[in-house]
This record gives structure tokens, sequence and C-alpha cells, in this order.
């Protein structure tokens, strides 16, 4: 059973034009995490809620927007798209924020940007 | 900045042969190494989670080793089978704060 979803699994966008990625998770974690991944480099956080606590990353562009209406979804917002967002988008979850705290990840929604 | 690096980038075995690779990450502030192993079109999915210095943890054929004096860990998987194909990523705790810092990745192609 899918414990952390993401919708759309492919979405295509178009320069300069907002795009909504989804999360859902089934595991009634308290922290939703949103990391990107640009071809073969390492995922990259931008940004995670603990609860309704917003924690943006310090080199998070301002392009990338957050929103948490519930425990179970999160949402990330790019508002103007360039051809550099470009990637996989990840979300994860973990109970809490301890380092044995393991995060459970989506399979991730590949952006393209035309 | 903190870096995490994974070498090889990328492995191809034969069946059955065994094989490591490894991931270096800060010695300094220490609090915990994760590796993942995330197949095509799935979720990464975690393997193990290491704090300790000396660690050594086993999942099936999958084993893993931390030194954190020299900050390094080391992913062992005996006898290499087709499923294992996949990528392999570490990740380093930033703090205890729930950050992950995480490698580029370890790609093991397994061919029967």
């Amino acid at each position: 059973d899918a414990m952390v979803i993401q919708n759309p699994r492919y979405q295509v966008t178009q320069f300069g034009k907002p795009v909504t990625l989804s999360c859902s998770q089934t595991l009634n974690h308290n922290v939703m995490y949103w990391y990107q991944q640009k071809s073969s480099q390492a995922p990259k956080l931008l940004f995670h809620y603990y609860d309704k606590d917003f924690n943006n990353e310090a080199d998070t562009p301002d392009n990338f927007q957050s929103r948490r209406p519930n425990t179970s979804f999160c949402f990330l917002d790019i508002r103007s798209p360039g051809l550099g967002d470009a990637a996989m988008y990840l979300c994860a979850t973990s109970r809490t924020r301890t380092n044995t705290d393991t995060q459970y990840f989506g399979p991730g929604t590949r952006l393209t940007v035309l | 900045i903190l870096n995490v690096e994974q070498s090889p980038q990328s492995l191809h075995v034969q069946e059955g042969d065994s094989t490591n690779f490894t991931c270096s990450f800060p010695s300094s502030n220490f609090y915990a190494l994760h590796w993942y192993r995330w197949e095509t079109a799935k979720s990464p999915e975690a393997l193990f989670v290491m704090t300790l210095n000396g660690d050594e943890k086993k999942k099936g054929r999958i084993s893993a080793t931390l030194n954190t004096k020299e900050g390094y860990s080391y992913l062992y998987i005996k006898g290499s089978q087709p499923e294992d194909s996949a990528t392999y990523l570490c990740a380093f705790m930033k703090g205890n704060t729930g950050k992950l810092i995480f490698g580029q990745g370890t790609t093991l192609q397994v061919k029967p």
C-alpha cells in the first residue's frame, strides 16, 4: 500500500506558467519535505514543514513555495517555472526530525519545462 | 558547505558478484548517516540508519559499515542479483534537524 503518494508522476508545463505538484501521506507523520533532484545530481532539500511550521532552506529560490493545508497533504508551487527548474521533485515524510527518524519517500514527479 | 561524495558513480557487475561502494561525509558534527535504495520508477526505500562509529548493519545480502572519525561508510552487496539493480543513495544528517544532505548516488546494474 502506497504510503506517500505524489501526483502527477509526470508534469509538463510551459516556461513561466505556474505549476503545482501534490503530495499526500497515510502515515500521519508530523514532517513533510520537498527535495529537488536535477539530472545526475544529488537530491537537494528545498523546504520542509514540521506540523504547520514552514522551514525554508536559505538557497531555495523565491519562485518555489509550499502549502500544507492539513497533516496529510503538502503542495509545491512553482510560480514561474524556468528551464532550469526541470527536475525530479521528491516528497518525503518522517515522524519527527531526530537523527534516527527514517524519511519515507514518494515516487517523485518529473517536471518538464518547455 | 557540507559535501557528501559517493563513488563510483556507476557500476556494472555480473550476477553472483559481490560489490561495494563508498560514501564520504564530513567527520565533524556527525549525527547520522542514512542509506537508501532507489529502483527506477519506484520510491527511494530506506535501507539503514547508522549513528555509532564502528556500527555495522545488515539486511539480507546487503550490509553497511560506518567510520565517523574518518568520515566514510561502505555498502556491501554479497552475491548480487538482477533485482539489486538500483541507485544507492547515502545521506548525511545535518544536526538533529531532519535535514538530509544527499550524495549523488551509485547506480548499480547487475547483469544476469
